[in-house]
């Protein structure tokens, strides 16, 4: 199973936003509404933001919003603040009954 | 608190054998499937395996069957990762992750603070 495929970074000021890709194939993100996104602050745990493509867990702001077309599903956080500044991974659910992760994205806040 | 807390960062040798540690706290740690996911230095999350304390059972990703093992001690709610002859390419940061239940089942709802191995000699 290849890894889901991310853009290495992206970047956006305080108050922007920012779409993160994720890329995968119809064995995984194109076949399943199982997509996640993780956020991780190096050195801690990472933390779930959206899951089943759209959902966010309790707690986790509004900012952050999930979408799938095809094969691609997306992470937009919309009104950048200084703590969103992580690394951010995908990943989706598969036909062979596993997990696949994309190879995260680094979000700057400039 | 809801918490997986993991064993501490630790260096062996090649060919050494290791096993690591990821405690649960604050829910029932038999009713979840526990993961096993690497990342290896400035590289991207790989899924290992997956463990049902429950019962034990078992299932993992082909790219790791064989070379690692997963077990768990229901009593103390840990679940465990083990190495029976370490490699270089072993070094990375493992975190273990819960799996959800019901309605967030195909997702890792918590996930431990991660546990560094260093394989050198």
């Amino acid at each position: 199973q290849s890894a889901l495929t991310q853009p290495a970074s992206v970047s956006g000021s305080p108050g922007q936003s920012i779409t993160i890709s994720c890329t995968g194939t119809s064995s995984d993100v194109g076949g399943y509404n199982y997509v996640s996104w993780y956020q991780h602050h190096p050195g801690k745990a990472p933390k779930l933001m959206i899951y089943d493509v759209t959902k966010r867990p309790s707690g986790v702001p509004s900012r952050f919003s999930g979408s799938k077309s095809g094969n691609t599903a997306s992470l937009t956080i919309s009104g950048l603040q200084a703590e969103d500044e992580a690394d951010y991974y995908c990943s989706s659910y598969t036909s062979s009954n596993s997990w696949v992760f994309g190879g995260g994205t680094k979000l700057t806040v400039l | 608190e809801v918490q997986l807390v993991q064993s501490g960062a630790v260096m062996k040798k090649p060919g050494e054998s290791l096993k690591i540690s990821c405690q649960g706290s604050g829910f029932s740690f038999t009713s979840y499937w526990i993961a096993w996911v690497r990342q290896m230095p400035g590289k991207g999350l790989e899924f290992m395996g997956i463990l049902y304390p429950r019962d034990s059972d078992t299932r993992y990703s082909p790219s790791f069957q064989g070379h690692v093992s997963t077990s768990a001690d229901k009593s103390i709610s840990t679940a465990y990762l083990q190495w029976t002859s370490l490699k270089s390419s072993d070094t990375a940061m493992y975190f273990c992750a819960r799996r959800g239940a019901g309605g967030t089942a195909d997702t890792f709802d918590l996930w431990g603070q991660g546990t560094m191995v260093t394989v050198s000699s």
